[in-house]
This record gives structure tokens, sequence and C-alpha cells, in this order.
């Protein structure tokens, strides 16, 4: 089973601020990695795919790198919206999916 | 739109059944497998339980293996997960989720169904 960790566990910012979010996987996963975001009662919303593709109607602000072990989504600029936490998830190994434990990005 | 209405969610007691159904609409059903991902209170995502559009494959994560059951109707659009010999552990929102095509990668998921296993 590939393990995937996130860093850092919570990342506490500001609104217009820059975030930078990790992701790391116990085995190559090449490109085959997705972000989502969960808002609190919400259901995850996929961000990124592939890597870095953007989903349908997902802004500009996000990006996501990496490939293999090592992955990064960027929010370029916070809004009061990207509050919420972030899971990435591997689907290049399985089954099973498996997810990361999350980052938490909060108002400073 | 993609849609998927999860229901079937309730209080059960230890060692009980429930089976949960999800219903998609705006894609064809038949062409895509289905994924259910749970998450207990204030936790993370966990994977459960995937099924091909044809019902030929179906895969479970090891925590459910031998206790749930996925399948799907395709003339009724809807995905089942059929959970037996509940536990407390097992507590949590289901969701089921569409993948991209040829992907295995959700990008919608419905709303969820919440399933409280407690005596």
């Amino acid at each position: 089973e590939i393990v995937m960790t996130q860093s850092p566990a919570t990342l506490s910012a500001s609104p217009g601020e820059r975030a930078t979010l990790s992701c790391r996987a116990s085995q190559s996963v090449k490109s085959d990695l997705a972000w989502y975001q969960q808002r609190p009662g919400q259901p995850p919303r996929l961000l990124i795919h592939d890597a870095s593709t953007r989903a349908t109607g997902i802004p500009a602000r996000f990006s996501g790198s990496g490939s293999g072990t090592e992955f990064t989504l960027t929010i370029s600029s916070l809004q009061s919206e990207d509050f919420a936490v972030y899971y990435c998830q591997q689907y290049s190994n399985w089954p099973p999916f498996t997810f990361g434990p999350g980052t938490k990005v909060d108002i400073k | 739109d993609v849609y998927l209405l999860e229901s079937g969610g309730g209080l059960v007691q230890p060692g009980g059944s429930l089976r949960l159904s999800c219903v998609a609409s705006g894609f064809t059903f038949s062409d895509y497998a289905m994924t259910w991902v749970r998450q207990a209170p204030g936790q993370g995502l966990e994977w459960v339980s995937a099924i091909s559009g044809s019902s030929e494959s179906t895969f479970y994560a090891d925590s459910v293996k031998g206790r749930f059951t996925i399948s799907r109707d395709n003339s009724r659009n809807t995905v089942y997960l059929e959970m037996n010999s509940l536990r407390a552990d097992d507590t949590a929102v289901y969701f089921c989720a569409k993948p991209i095509v040829a992907t295995m990668c959700p990008d919608y998921w419905g709303q969820g169904t919440l399933v409280t296993v407690s005596s």
C-alpha cells in the first residue's frame, strides 16, 4: 500500500498570502496525484488531477506540481473561501486508493 | 450537470446491516467505474470500495473486505454498498464518487450519507 503524507498539518496564513502545501508518496505514483479541497460539512472538491491539471472551474490561483514521490499545491493569493482542509490522493497503484491526512489552512 | 445522491444511512447497532444507495445523473452511468469513500467524524478520507462500469470487477479496502459488498444497477443509474457486521469504527459519512473518464480519480462527489454504528 502506498502511504501518503502531507505537510504541514496546519498552515496559518493571511488573506492575500501565498500558501504552499506538500504531499509525499512512499513510492512513485508517477503523476497520478489529485488534490482536493474540503470545507466543513461539504464533500471534497477536486482541484487538481494528474499532478498539475486544474479541474473544470478551478481558479488559476491554484496550481499543482511534482511527479514521482514529491508534490506541491500552491495557492498564489489566499482568498477567504480558500480556508479549508486540503487532501492529496494517489490513484496510480490501487487498490487501495490512498489519501494523505490533510493540511488545514486557517486564518492567521 | 452531474449529480450524485446518496441515501440509506442511519443509526444501526453493532453487528447490524445497512444498504447505501447512490443515484447518479448527468452522465452515461455505465461508462464509469464508481467508488465509495468514507470519512469518520473529524477525520480524513478513506477509500472503501470501487466497481467497474460493467460490474465485472470489484475492489475493497482491507478494513471492509468480507463485510461490505458493492454492486450497481445500470438500468437505475444506481450504485449500492451493502454493509454487514457493522462495527463502531464504520461510523462515518459515506460518499459516492464518479471518476474522470479512463482514470480512477474522483471528480464528482455526492453530499454523503451518515452511518452511525452504536448501541
